[in-house]
């Protein structure tokens, strides 16, 4: 079974940082490229970042870029998203998904990623 | 970007009603298309990928078309279940990108 647990929200003030986890099981995470997706109350969703299967490739949305780094270490098969100059805009619950690539796409549970109201 | 524009925003049925929801991206993106179903409160929930498959679990009500740059969700009869907004999603490319949502209400 797929299982994708984030972790490492927080409370923050504008301007912090915080980097959130994603540990991974159930499935070959080396096979899979990932992403980052989340949405602020009461709003839709956004997908935030994307990596590649080998993470030689990273993606970011114009919103976060500059401030947010994605990386994944492929032995202890987790996610991570560092975030540096947050706002209050970033508030939001962050999901990890496993991107489909022929597959069913796959998401974790969510955290509250940054809450800097 | 590719840029999904989703149709209704938002819809007031009935139970046993027929719910069409359409999507359009601004380029050809085959099949590399996902909808998903959110519910107050809840995560999303995947229902249908690779434009036509339904998930796992998703009852056979919910029905998934379409290629290229037109893409349908239609539940065939609604159940008081299935009152949620709905998302498509392109993974044609990066960056991933979300229709605006549709919110499925009870009249």
């Amino acid at each position: 079974e797929v299982q994708l647990l984030e972790s490492g929200g927080g409370l923050v003030q504008p301007g912090g940082s915080l980097t959130l986890s994603c540990e991974a099981s159930g499935f070959i995470f080396s096979s899979f490229a990932m992403s980052w997706v989340r949405q602020a109350p009461g709003k839709g969703l956004e997908w935030v970042s994307g990596i590649s299967a080998t993470g030689a490739a990273t993606y970011y949305a114009d919103s976060v870029k500059g401030r947010f780094t994605i990386a994944r270490d492929n032995s202890r098969t987790t996610l991570s998203l560092q975030m540096s100059s947050l706002r209050v805009e970033d508030t939001a619950v962050y999901y990890c998904v496993r991107e489909g690539d022929g597959h069913s796409p796959q998401w974790g549970q969510g955290t509250l990623g940054s809450d800097s109201s | 970007d590719i840029q999904m524009t989703q149709s209704p925003s938002s819809v007031s049925l009935s139970v046993g009603d027929r719910l069409t929801i359409t999507c359009r991206a601004s380029q050809a993106i085959n099949n590399w298309l996902a909808w998903y179903q959110q519910k107050p409160g809840k995560g999303p929930k995947l229902l249908i990928y690779a434009a036509t498959l339904l998930d796992s679990g998703v009852p056979s009500r919910f029905r998934g078309s379409g290629y290229g740059t037109e893409f349908t969700l239609t539940i065939s009869s609604l159940q008081p279940e299935d009152f949620a907004t709905y998302y498509c999603q392109q993974s044609h490319s990066f960056p991933r990108t979300f229709g605006q949502g549709t919110k499925v209400e009870i009249k």
